[in-house]
């Protein structure tokens, strides 16, 4: 079975910087990803990671630790557009015909002036 | 380039109803996923066509039921609706073919088709 957890809810400042975290327990592991999903919106791809280390594109950064079962979204600089809900998603084992993505219940960002 | 389109955006439906949602994908994709994403949630993976056969399904019963078309454009078909049934669904296409080169290739996702059951 699958077992993806993140945070529920995050407030932060604008200008500041929130680092959203991602832990998994997965049947298997093919990358993972990030997505950001406005209220009524489709879920955008930010993200992606297979390997371990840092990702850095702009403002957002993507981290992951494969034998921790770990991960997480740095978001520097907040802008107001960023209050959104982030989501956290593992792709399956591909070897094994698994190609779905199972995906963490999201984790929502207010960010404040 | 059109994104991920889907069809109806909002629909209403009463129990024991039947429903057929729509969905095109991205141009260049060759594979198209549903999920489920009930109000605070994340989206749970309904089925994965490719090549207008299920390759995949998640644990969603069989009243839930789909099919993918030769120009890769798909449908999802929901029988005897029940009240639980109520959620966002969505599409998100990808170019997954049959290797791994696609392991790498986000999922790209419509806006959905939001289902009220009453």
């Amino acid at each position: 079975g699958q077992n993806i957890d993140q945070p529920t809810e995050m407030t932060a400042t604008e200008g500041a910087i929130v680092q959203i975290n991602c832990t998994y327990q997965t049947s298997g592991f093919n990358g993972l990803f990030w997505y950001q999903q406005h209220a009524g919106e489709a879920p955008t791809f930010l993200s992606y990671n297979v390997l371990d280390g840092l990702e850095e594109k702009g403002r957002f950064s993507s981290f992951l630790s494969r034998s921790k079962g770990y991960s997480y979204l740095l978001l520097k600089e907040l802008q107001m557009k960023d209050s959104a809900s982030y989501l956290c998603a593992v792709r399956d084992d591909r070897a094994r015909n698994d190609y779905k993505l199972s995906f963490g219940a999201g984790t929502t960002v207010t960010v404040r002036a | 380039d059109a994104g991920v389109t889907q069809s109806p955006t909002h629909l209403i439906k009463t129990r024991g109803q039947q429903v057929t949602l729509r969905c095109s994908p991205k141009s260049g994709h060759d594979t198209v996923s549903w999920y489920q994403q009930a109000l605070g949630q994340g989206p749970q993976f309904i089925f994965q066509y490719y090549e207008e056969e299920e390759r995949q399904r998640g644990n969603f019963p069989d009243r839930f039921s789909g099919h993918q078309f030769p120009n890769y454009s798909s449908e999802l078909n929901v029988n005897a609706l029940l009240l639980g049934d109520s959620a966002l669904y969505l599409c998100a296409s990808s170019l997954e073919g049959q290797g791994i080169s696609g392991s790498n290739q986000p999922q790209h996702f419509g806006d959905g088709t939001r289902l009220s059951i009453l």
